[in-house]
C-alpha cells in the first residue's frame, strides 16, 4: 500500500534553533498534505493544510511565521519550527491524500526542545 | 463544533479477551466515522470506517457500528491477540473533506500472552 515517510522520528534541539521535519509520499503524488500536532494524552490537532505549489492554509491559532510549511513538489512537504522553545515540544504527524479518498500518515516526529 | 471523545487508556488485556474501546462524538449533520490504528514505530492506518447511521465497519476481526441515536462508534473485537497491541484513534470527518478530520485522544491497548 501507499507509504508516507516522515523524518526524523525524533529530534532534540536547543531553545532558539530551528528544526525541519520532512514528509514524503513514496509511491504516489500528493497535492495535499496535512500537518498535525499531538500533546500527551490529547487528540491530534490539525495545524495546517499544505498544498503543492501554493501557500499553506493554517488553522486558527497556529502561527504561520512560527511553523513554516513548504510543499514544493508533489511528493514532499516540510514543516520548519522556527526559533523553537520548550513549549513547542510535541509530537508532529503528517498525512497525505492519495487521489481524493485515501489518507496515509507518517510515523510522526517527537520534538523535544531543551 | 465537532468533537470526539474516546475512553482513556491504557487498556490491558490477556490474549483472547474481548475488547471494547468506547467512542462518542458530537457533530452537526451527518459525519463519517473512522477508527485508525497506530502500531509501534509506524504511522496511523485506517482500520475501519462507516459513512452513515447503522453502517457497520469491520476489518481484521474488529467491528464498529455507527449509532446515531447514541452518537457512538465503539470498537469491538471478540478475541484480541498480542499483535493487536497498538494505539487506537477514533475520528470523525464532517463535510469539507479530510481537512476537517477530528480525532479522539487515542487509546493504548496492551495485550499480554
Amino acid at each position: 500500500g501507499a507509504v508516507v515517510s516522515q523524518h526524523p522520528s525524533r529530534v532534540i534541539c536547543k531553545s532558539g534553533t530551528s528544526v525541519k521535519i520532512e514528509c514524503r509520499s513514496l509511491d504516489f503524488q500528493a497535492t495535499t498534505m496535512f500537518w498535525y500536532r499531538q500533546f500527551p494524552k490529547q487528540s491530534l490537532m490539525l495545524m495546517a493544510t499544505s498544498n503543492e505549489g501554493s501557500k499553506a492554509t493554517y488553522e486558527q491559532g497556529v502561527e504561520k511565521d512560527k511553523f513554516l510549511i513548504n510543499h514544493a513538489s508533489l511528493t514532499l512537504s516540510t514543516l520548519t519550527v522556527t526559533s523553537a522553545h520548550p513549549e513547542d515540544s510535541s509530537f508532529y504527524i503528517c498525512s497525505a491524500i492519495e487521489g481524493n479518498e485515501k489518507l496515509f500518515f507518517g510515523s510522526g516526529t517527537q520534538l523535544s526542545v531543551l | 463544533g465537532n468533537s470526539v471523545t474516546q475512553m482513556e487508556g491504557p487498556v490491558t488485556l490477556s490474549e483472547e479477551a474481548f475488547l471494547t474501546i468506547n467512542c462518542t462524538y458530537t457533530a452537526t449533520g451527518y459525519p463519517s466515522l473512522f477508527w485508525y490504528v497506530q502500531y509501534p514505530g509506524e504511522g496511523l492506518q485506517l482500520l475501519l470506517k462507516a459513512t452513515k447511521a447503522d453502517d457497520k465497519g469491520s476489518n481484521k476481526g474488529f467491528e464498529a457500528t455507527y449509532r446515531k441515536e447514541t452518537t457512538s462508534f465503539h470498537l469491538e473485537k471478540g478475541s484480541v491477540q498480542v499483535s493487536d497491541s497498538a494505539v487506537y484513534f477514533c475520528a470523525l470527518r464532517g463535510s469539507g473533506g479530510y481537512n476537517k478530520l477530528i480525532f479522539g485522544a487515542g487509546t493504548r491497548l496492551a495485550v499480554h500472552p
